[in-house]
């Protein structure tokens, strides 16, 4: 299986904040990364695809780079509505895997 | 809009099967485009991908949970399934259902049900 080593597991910050958090993948995976947003109680919402193509809808304010084994998604202005746990998603190979999640917390 | 659904108990005994389906709805399930999939959540923790299914019944699972794992779908009624048995409390999570789009530049888990949670209890 690929492994996905996420970090940080936790940060705090505040409103206005870049924030960057980082998915390294055991082994090459091209640019087959999705980044994912998940809220309280909710299911997650896909914010990148292809580790740098934003998801309709979403805000210009996210943003995604790497390639390779190195992936990065930083948020440019943190808004009050981005407080939420974050994850990275390989789909290079069977099985799918996912960095164990970051959690974006108020400062 | 596609929306997907997930339905079924919300409580399994340990040593039993647990049977989700989920029903896909404001588009098709025949896509050539498409793998159907379930990720599961245990409580507080991170994201686990079970395994998917295509329309044709080819299927992927997860080697952690392949021995215990059945995925199938009725492509009449619009739903495909997830079979676990032999349960523990350890497969207590959110059930979640999602689309996983294969068409290259834009793979991956695109659309998700709401999720449903089933505890594994006595």
């Amino acid at each position: 299986d690929i492994q996905m080593t996420q970090s940080p597991s936790s940060l705090s910050a505040s409103v206005g904040d870049r924030v960057t958090i980082t998915c390294r993948a055991s082994q090459d995976i091209r640019d087959d990364l999705g980044w994912y947003q998940q809220k309280p109680g909710k299911a997650p919402e896909r914010l990148i695809y292809a580790a740098s193509s934003l998801q309709s809808g979403v805000p210009s304010r996210f943003s995604g780079s790497g390639s390779g084994t190195e992936f990065t998604l930083t948020i440019s202005s943190l808004q009050p509505e981005d407080f939420a746990a974050y994850y990275c998603l390989q789909n290079n190979r069977y099985p799918l895997t996912f960095g164990g999640g970051t959690n974006v917390e108020i400062q | 809009q596609l929306q997907l659904q997930e339905s079924g108990p919300g409580l399994v005994k340990p040593s039993e099967t647990l049977s989700l389906s989920c029903t896909v709805s404001g588009g098709s399930i025949n896509s050539a485009s498409y793998y159907w999939a379930w990720i599961r959540q245990p409580p507080g923790k991170g994201l686990e991908w079970i395994g998917n299914i295509y329309y044709s019944g080819n299927t992927y699972y997860n080697p952690s949970l392949k021995s215990r794992v059945t995925i199938s779908v009725d492509t009449s009624r619009k739903q495909f399934f997830l079979k676990l048995n032999s349960v523990t409390a350890a497969d207590t999570a959110v059930y979640y259902c999602a689309r996983q789009s294969i068409s290259a530049r834009v793979a991956g888990l695109d659309y998700w049900g709401q999720g449903t949670l089933v505890t594994v209890s006595s």
